[in-house]
């Protein structure tokens, strides 16, 4: 059984320019959450995708949007970077959107904004 | 002020010792607490689930919830190196379609051997 994968683990990109993160979701897994960690601080919710759909969003601008494809993968897109959106971006699936079952986060891919 | 409240440390034990992390958060729609263990430049993994108040146990761990005082902890006993790890706590509303983790600050641990 593979785990959560996300390409690329570590990028720079300079400030107004735009970033594709990539996750692969673990097997049998359906749902898909991206959360940002900044150094020092816990993860924070960006948004979750169910079914190709997004089905949950947290505190964050429309400039964070994303995809789910049909098997599940998904991309995180971050338009107009600003040196604010350096952090540890982490993939997380699950296996449906109930209570049951938890989350399974991946490696992250780390983005710094100069 | 956060919805979720974690000490950062950094917390630093001898090996052997029993470690105690906490949390306290606001909102008292929670219904799932967890705790992640984060090691350096690696993505949180789950240790401990509960659901509600009480205790669960899982080998050196064991997880506590008060629900009353909206508080929780996460006990390790017979500390290793290998725990040296940032400890965060996360929890959740059981109502809606998403599964929105709301996550502690972290508790950076170091246990010396």
């Amino acid at each position: 059984e593979t785990g959560v994968t996300q390409s690329p683990t570590h990028l720079i990109k300079t400030r107004g320019q735009q970033v594709t993160l990539r996750c692969s979701s673990q097997s049998g897994h359906n749902t898909v959450s991206w959360y940002q960690q900044a150094l020092g601080q816990g993860p924070q919710f960006i948004f979750q995708y169910y079914r190709e759909e997004e089905n949950g969003r947290g505190n964050f601008p429309p400039r964070f949007s994303g995809l789910q494809f049909p098997n599940y993968s998904s991309e995180l897109n971050v338009n107009a970077l600003e040196l604010d959106d350096s952090a540890l971006y982490l993939c997380a699936s699950s296996a449906g959107t109930e209570n049951t079952g938890e989350l399974f986060f991946g490696e992250g891919s780390r983005l710094t904004v100069l | 002020q956060k919805e979720v409240e974690q000490d950062p440390g950094p917390l630093s034990v001898p090996e052997g010792a029993i470690v105690s992390l906490n949390c306290t958060y606001s909102n008292s729609a929670f219904q799932y607490f967890m705790w992640y263990r984060q090691y350096s430049r690696k993505g949180p993994e789950l240790l401990m689930y509960t659901y509600s108040s009480g205790n669960k146990e899982d080998g050196r761990f064991t997880a506590q919830v008060d629900k009353s005082s909206k508080y929780i902890s996460l006990f390790i006993r017979d500390s290793q190196p290998s725990d040296s790890a940032t400890y965060l706590c996360a929890m959740r509303a059981s109502s809606g379609s998403a599964r929105q983790l709301t996550f502690g600050s972290g508790t950076q641990l170091t246990v010396l051997p």
